[in-house]
C-alpha cells in the first residue's frame, strides 16, 4: 500500500529557531501534498496545499512567511516553521494524494514543542 | 461555520454497547472518508464511500453514505476497548483532482472495559 514517511516524529526547539519537517511518499509519486496542524483532542486543520514545482496554497489565517513549504519533487515536501514560538507547539501532519492510489495517505505526524 | 458537522464530539460507553457517529453537511461531497487516529499518530483510513446510499461494512463497523451524498454515519456494534480513539470524517468536494479534504470536528470515543 501507499506509505508516507514523516520525519522527525518529535522535535523540541528553542524559541526563535527554525525547524524543518519532511514528508516523503515512499512508493508512489504524490502529485499533491497537504500540511495539517492538530491541537490536542481536536480535528485536523488544513494549513496549506502544495503541488510539485509550484508555490503552496495557504489557507486563510496561515502565515506563509512563517510556515514555509517546499515541494521540490514528487516524493518530498518540507514544512519549515521559522522563528518558532511556544504558540507554534502542535502536532503537524502531512498527507499525500495521487490519482494512482485513489485517495490520501497520511504521515505519522510530528510533535513540535517550542521552549 | 463548519462545512462538515460531526457529532457527537465525545462519547464514553461501556464495552458491548453500540454507537453511531454522524457527519452532516449542506454540501455535496464526491467522496467521504472515515479515519481513526491514535494519540501521537497520523489518521488511518477506515473506509471511503463514493456512491449515494452506499453501505460498507468492516467487521463490527458499518459506514453509510447518504443518498444525496451530504451526510454519512459510522455505526459500531458491540464496542470494545480497542475501538477507543479519535474518529474523523472527511469529505472531498472535488471529484477529479484529489484536492483537499474537509474534516469534521472529530469524535473522541472511549470504551470502558
Amino acid at each position: 500500500g501507499a506509505v508516507v514517511s514523516q520525519h522527525p516524529s518529535w522535535v523540541i526547539c528553542k524559541s526563535g529557531t527554525s525547524v524543518k519537517i519532511e514528508c516523503r511518499s515512499l512508493d508512489f509519486q504524490a502529485t499533491t501534498m497537504f500540511w495539517y496542524r492538530q491541537f490536542p483532542k481536536q480535528s485536523l486543520m488544513l494549513m496549506a496545499t502544495s503541488n510539485e514545482g509550484s508555490k503552496a496554497t495557504y489557507e486563510q489565517g496561515v502565515e506563509k512567511d512563517k510556515f514555509l513549504i517546499n515541494h521540490a519533487s514528487l516524493t518530498l515536501s518540507t514544512l519549515t516553521v521559522t522563528s518558532a514560538h511556544p504558540e507554534d507547539s502542535s502536532f503537524y501532519i502531512c498527507s499525500a494524494s495521487s490519482p494512482r492510489i485513489y485517495g490520501y495517505t497520511f504521515g505519522s505526524g510530528t510533535r513540535l514543542t517550542v521552549v | 461555520t463548519q462545512l462538515l458537522e460531526q457529532s457527537p464530539q465525545f462519547l464514553s460507553i461501556q464495552e458491548g454497547e453500540n454507537l453511531t457517529v454522524y457527519c452532516n453537511s449542506s454540501s455535496v461531497f464526491s467522496s467521504l472518508q472515515w479515519y481513526r487516529q491514535e494519540p501521537g499518530e497520523g489518521p488511518v483510513l477506515l473506509v471511503t464511500v463514493v456512491t449515494g446510499g452506499e453501505v460498507k461494512k468492516l467487521k463490527r463497523l458499518t459506514f453509510q453514505f447518504g443518498d444525496a451524498r451530504k451526510d454519512s454515519s459510522l455505526h459500531i456494534t458491540a464496542a470494545q476497548p480497542g475501538d477507543t480513539g479519535l474518529y474523523l470524517c472527511a469529505g472531498a468536494l472535488d471529484p477529479t483532482s484529489y484536492g483537499k479534504l474537509t474534516f469534521g470536528q472529530g469524535t473522541i470515543l472511549t470504551v470502558h472495559p
